[in-house]
């Protein structure tokens, strides 16, 4: 079965830790992994998109790696930031996107 | 550039009530989808669509019908609503160019309310 599974459900926490989310998956064969936020009553924006081919991408304060063989992809937020707090996806690629249910992050000044 | 819009933003449907959600996008994708979600659950992909004049049904299709009559709109049509059907629903477009490896952009989203 083609599934996604993201720990924690929920993380708080204050202003200015390091954080890691994380993301397992089933398939190995995969296109790629995308890591999106999703604000409260708003839509999805992309953060990071890894390739198959790739092991890491980074955008300023995050940085996400894939290891294909492990199905396994974690999302690094540095310095972590009130505005930083949402739903956090990481769909993958096989010719659809699979998506689990997110991890709810919330930054507390 | 708007991206991807979808009309309406709410709507409230009693049962057995028809509805039609409009999906736009701006950016000359051939690919577009609609996706479902739910609490507790990932988004799901009810139906897809790779170009103008096609589509196919994605994980969940029963009870939605779509159209894409044009290239830049796709349609989600609910034809006997049901409680069941209450949700929120995404519509995502990705360009042909570059293959699988594209991004898919999404919509706001459209929450519907079904009594």
């Amino acid at each position: 079965k083609q599934e996604v599974t993201q720990i924690p459900a929920a993380l708080s926490v204050p202003e200015g830790e390091n954080l890691v989310l994380n993301c397992s998956f089933t398939d190995s064969a995969i296109y790629n992994l995308q890591w999106f936020r999703q604000d409260p009553g708003k839509g999805l924006t992309s953060l990071l998109l890894i390739q198959s081919s790739q092991r890491e991408q980074t955008s300023g304060r995050l940085n996400a790696s894939l290891d294909k063989s492990s199905g396994r992809s974690t999302l690094y937020i540095a310095a972590s930031q009130p505005g930083d707090s949402a739903t956090y996806l990481c769909p993958y690629n096989t010719d659809k996107l699979i998506f689990g249910t997110g991890t709810r992050l919330q930054v507390f000044p | 550039n708007a991206g991807v819009t979808q009309t309406p933003k709410f709507r409230v449907l009693k049962t057995g009530q028809s509805m039609t959600l409009l999906c736009a996008q701006d950016m000359n994708h051939e690919y577009m989808y609609w996706y479902r979600q739910d609490p507790g659950m990932g988004l799901r992909l009810i139906h897809y669509s790779v170009g103008e004049g096609t589509t196919a049904k994605g994980e969940v299709p029963d009870g939605y019908n779509v159209s894409r009559l044009k290239k830049q709109n796709f349609l989600l049509g609910l034809e006997s609503a049901a409680p069941s059907q209450t949700s929120v629903y995404f519509c995502a477009s990705r360009t042909l160019a570059g293959g699988r490896q594209e991004t898919q952009y999404f919509g706001p989203g459209t929450r519907l309310l079904v009594l």
